[in-house]
């Protein structure tokens, strides 16, 4: 399996409620990441996770709460968030954080709208 | 930090013709630069990259070079076709950086048949 998926591919939500984004892979990987974007803009860096530990968070607002169940598993916890977080949820992974082995494989998205 | 800085912004070509992307980068410390190619509601596509030791790579194709001394990499497809329409993102990583990606702009690329 060389394929990261994403659960839902589009999810429409209130700014009153709480919805998780779900992300997975099957490569062995031990670096996994989130990402935001914008149309035709590149992806932002939000969080990153190295042997299931967070490594870097991207100053993201708490109302964005990544988790890292286990290492195949990435989630975003969405709470309370404003119609300027309306943007596709990019999820990535790469076998590790350094050693050479930087190639990082983009999920296909979560297109997200906050109404 | 690092930037990256990418041109053109768009890039239109006949089919057939050659294309060429830039970007330069401001840390010389960056030694990791992949090319991802993003289709219209899809997601980002590694497509090539290179790393500091090496001046040059090809894959069919497409080439990527790099001058470190100029600090600037270049993205060439020869013969382009069609489905070469997408936008193009250029990205430089620095090894003791944690993975963290600075992408380019993008360049928006359209091939006129």
């Amino acid at each position: 399996d060389t394929e990261v998926t994403q659960t839902p591919k589009h999810l429409v939500m209130g700014m009153t409620n709480k919805k998780s984004l779900k992300c997975e892979q099957h490569m062995g990987h031990r670096a996994m990441y989130w990402y935001k974007q914008k149309a035709k803009k590149p992806p932002e860096l939000m969080f990153v996770y190295s042997y299931e530990k967070l490594s870097i968070n991207e100053s993201v607002p708490s109302r964005f709460s990544p988790e890292c169940p286990n290492s195949s598993l990435l989630n975003l916890h969405l709470h309370a968030l404003q119609p300027e977080d309306s943007a596709l949820y990019l999820c990535a992974s790469s076998q590790s954080l350094g050693g050479g082995n930087y190639e990082q494989y983009f999920g296909p998205g979560t297109r997200l709208t906050v109404t | 930090g690092e930037n990256v800085e990418q041109h053109p912004s768009t890039l239109s070509v006949q089919e057939g013709d050659s294309a060429v992307i830039k970007c330069t980068y401001s840390d010389s410390a960056s030694n990791y630069f992949p090319w991802y190619k993003q289709e219209l509601g899809k997601r980002p596509q590694l497509i090539i990259d290179i790393r500091s030791n090496v001046g040059e790579k090809k894959d069919q194709r497409i080439a990527v070079t790099l001058n470190k001394t100029a600090k600037h990499f270049s993205l060439h497809i020869t013969e382009t076709q069609p489905e070469d329409s997408a936008v193009y993102f250029c990205a430089a990583s620095i090894y003791n950086q944690g993975g963290k990606l600075i992408f380019g702009q993008g360049t928006e690329l359209s091939v006129k048949p």
